[in-house]
């Protein structure tokens, strides 16, 4: 079975600067998606980013990026230039890429981010 | 339309109510998800229907019923609930897995939740 950690529960940012928000997965999988959801206090889980594992090139959506090393299994998550609007809490996520497969999508705890201005 | 619409928001009800959370989305996908969600923690998934065929149940209790009446519909029946019941209902909906297409494939649009509490 598949695991995602989060082992950072908080973390803070000031505003304008980068942060980094780490996780890491466990499978025996080489094809699969990984992803950045955010859930604001407004509750709805938005994607923020994804990344296809058969992929080497680290996928970038305007200020958010991920370092995605497949050998240690990381996928981590910078936020550049942080809003007040990125305060949210941010879920890691995996799903198997094989097709007919458990279609289940595999969240980390989540980290709560909280930008200071 | 790219959005998934779940009603109502917030919902309170009795042990003995019966009441219905409606999820509805028209983007053409064939996956729709239940999930669970307590405060501070990852949303835990219930159902999955695909083709309108529920394809996975999660070992949920027969107080929760999911309904799939048509593409764009989806329910979730509520009878008998108990107070832990009480959480943050997310419905979610995707392109089919049997219908993977690499580039955009996999990714779950997700309604903003209705909230219930059991009393």
């Amino acid at each position: 079975a598949q695991t995602v950690t989060q082992s950072q529960p908080e973390m803070s940012v000031q505003e304008a600067e980068t942060v980094t928000l780490s996780c890491t997965y466990d499978t025996s999988e080489s094809d699969y998606y990984l992803f950045w959801y955010k859930q604001p206090p407004s509750r709805q889980m938005i994607l923020v980013i994804r990344q296809e594992a058969y992929k080497q090139q680290n996928a970038t959506e305007n200020r958010f990026s991920v370092n995605f090393q497949k050998a240690a299994k990381s996928f981590s998550l910078k936020i550049s230039d942080s809003q007040l609007g990125d305060a949210a809490m941010y879920f890691c996520a995996y799903r198997s890429a094989k097709i007919g497969a458990n279609s289940k999508l595999t969240f980390g705890k989540g980290i709560t981010l909280s930008v200071r201005p | 339309d790219t959005e998934v619409t779940q009603t109502p928001k917030h919902l309170v009800m009795g042990m003995t109510n019966k009441k219905s959370l409606k999820c509805e989305q028209h983007m053409g996908h064939r996956a729709m998800y239940w999930y669970k969600q307590k405060a501070k923690k990852p949303p835990e998934l219930m159902f999955v229907y695909s083709y309108e065929k529920l394809s996975i149940n999660e070992s949920v209790p027969s107080r929760f019923s999911p309904e799939c009446p048509n593409s764009s519909l989806l329910n979730l029946h509520l009878h008998a609930l108990q107070p832990e019941d009480s959480a943050l209902y997310l419905c979610a909906s995707s392109q089919a897995y049997s219908r993977v297409i690499r580039s955009g494939a996999n990714v779950l649009t997700f309604g903003a939740g209705s909230r219930l509490t059991v009393l």
